[in-house]
């Protein structure tokens, strides 16, 4: 079965600085998806960016890179440049080919301080 | 216009109301999703619909019924519900279901209180 965990129910970043919202996974199956949704007070989750599991670089979508760490099973969100923006509820999920429903993590409540 | 709209944005209702939840995406997707969101809780999926079939029931209780009349609407019929259904009801649609890279794209959720 396929599993997500997020250790940090919230961290808190000074503007303009980065932050690393941390993601390991657990799953048997070779062929997965790692994906990371950014879910502000409005409710709506935002879809930020796409790691497949044989992809051979990292992702990167503008500020957000995702550092891909295949042996350890760690999907870890990097924002460069915090902006206030930023504040809200990070999740981490995972597809595998087994089933190809989302699996998601808990949340990290991130704070962009001023 | 947003790709995924959810009306009504918050509702109310009683245990023994009717009521209902519509989703409607405007992103030619093929597939459609609807999630539960508790306090402190994962998101938990509740059913999936590719092509207008209903793909997954994750064990939902019959008082929720959902209805896919076309690839581009999806409603969650609600009936005799419980306190404990209140929640975040988020839908989400995707290109196509069953592959590992398909992204969902999600509105903004109905948060729901049953009295």
């Amino acid at each position: 079965a396929q599993k997500i965990t997020q250790t940090q129910p919230g961290m808190f970043v000074q503007e303009k600085e980065a932050v690393t919202l941390d993601c390991t996974y657990d799953t048997s199956d070779p062929s997965y998806g790692l994906f990371w949704y950014k879910q502000p007070s409005s409710g709506e989750m935002i879809f930020l960016i796409y790691q497949g599991s044989y992809d051979q670089q990292n992702a990167t979508e503008g500020r957000y890179s995702l550092n891909f760490q295949k042996a350890r099973k760690s999907a870890n969100l990097v924002i460069s440049a915090s902006q206030l923006g930023d504040s809200a509820m990070y999740f981490c999920a995972m597809t595998a080919s087994g089933t190809y429903k989302y699996i998601f993590g808990t949340g990290t409540r991130l704070k962009v301080l001023a | 216009e947003t790709g995924v709209t959810q009306t009504p944005r918050h509702l109310v209702m009683g245990m023994t109301n009717k009521k209902s939840l519509k989703c409607e995406q405007h992103l030619g997707h093929n597939a459609m999703y609807w999630y539960k969101q508790s306090a402190k809780k994962p998101l938990e999926l509740m059913f999936v619909y590719n092509f207008k079939e209903q793909t997954e029931n994750n064990s939902v209780p019959s008082r929720f019924s959902p209805e896919c009349p076309n690839s581009s609407h999806l409603f969650l019929h609600l009936h005799t519900l419980q306190p404990e259904d209140s929640a975040l009801y988020l839908c989400a649609s995707s290109q196509d279901f069953g592959t590992t890279g398909n992204i969902q794209y999600f509105g903004a959720g109905t948060r729901l209180s049953v009295l």
